[in-house]
C-alpha cells in the first residue's frame, strides 16, 4: 500500500496551459504539504494544510492554487504554466503532535514545461 | 545567506571507509534538526533526528553544535547502498515548516 501517492508521475505540457497534480495519503495524517524541488535540488515548501485549513503559504505566484477537499487529499492546480515552473513537485504529510516533524513524501511529479 | 547550507559534494568514499560532513544553519532560534536521505530521482526519507546530546543509529552518528550552529552526520563502514544525497533539515519554532539544505551527495565506491 502506497502511503503518499501522487498523480501523474510525469507531466509534460506547453507554456500557458493549466494543469493539476493530485495527492492522497492513507496514513491518517492531519497535515499535508506541497514542495518544489528545482534543478539545483533545493527543496522548498510551497503550501501546508492542516485539516483542510491553509497554514503555510510561502511566497508562491498566485497561479498556484492548492485545494484540500478532505484531510487525506491535497491537490495543486497551476494556471498559465511558465518555463520556470519546470521542477519536481513533492507532496508530503505528517501528523502534528506525534513525531510531527517526520514528513512522509510522495514519489514526486516531474513537471516539464516546454 | 541561505538558511541551511551544505557542501554539495560529491564525497567519493571507498566502501568500508568513514565519511563525515556538516551542515550550518543561520537561525539561532531553530529548534529541531534532522537528516533526510534522498536517492536519485526518488523522494526524501527521514534518516534520523538530531538530538542535543548527539545520537547514533547503527552506522550513522549525528551531532548538534548549537553554539556554532551546525549539525554533522558521520557514516561508518560505508556501504554501496549509502550512496545518496543527504539533506540537512531544520525546523523553526512555528508550525511544521521544515527548511531543507541543498544536500550533500555521497558516492560509495567498491
Amino acid at each position: 500500500d502506497t502511503a503518499v501517492s501522487q498523480t501523474p508521475k510525469y507531466l509534460v505540457t506547453q507554456m500557458g496551459n493549466d494543469k493539476s497534480i493530485k495527492c492522497e495519503q492513507n496514513l491518517g495524517h492531519d497535515t499535508m504539504y506541497w514542495y518544489k524541488q528545482d534543478s539545483k535540488k533545493f527543496l522548498k515548501i510551497m503550501f501546508s494544510y492542516n485539516n483542510k485549513e491553509l497554514i503555510i503559504n510561502e511566497t508562491v505566484p498566485n497561479r498556484f492554487s492548492p485545494k484540500s477537499p478532505d484531510k487525506a487529499h491535497l491537490n495543486l492546480h497551476i494556471n498559465s504554466l511558465e518555463l520556470g515552473d519546470s521542477a519536481v513537485y513533492f507532496c508530503a504529510s505528517s501528523q502534528v503532535g506525534v513525531s510531527s516533524y517526520e514528513q512522509y513524501f510522495g514519489p514526486g511529479t516531474r513537471l516539464t514545461v516546454t | 545567506r541561505k538558511e541551511v547550507e551544505q557542501d554539495p559534494g560529491p564525497f567519493n568514499v571507498p566502501e568500508g571507509a568513514t565519511v563525515a560532513f556538516n551542515c550550518t544553519y543561520s537561525n539561532s532560534a531553530s529548534q529541531s534538526f534532522f537528516w533526510y536521505r534522498q536517492d536519485c530521482r526518488k523522494e526524501p526519507k527521514l534518516l534520523m533526528s538530531v538530538y542535543s546530546s548527539g545520537n547514533e543509529d547503527g552506522r550513522f552518528t549525528a551531532q548538534l553544535n548549537r553554539a556554532s550552529q551546525y549539525i554533522s552526520l558521520l557514516i561508518r563502514d560505508s556501504k554501496l547502498s549509502d550512496s545518496a544525497t543527504y539533506l540537512c533539515v531544520v525546523n523553526k519554532a512555528a508550525g511544521n515548516k521544515l527548511t531543507f539544505g541543498g544536500g550533500t551527495r555521497v558516492l560509495v565506491k567498491p
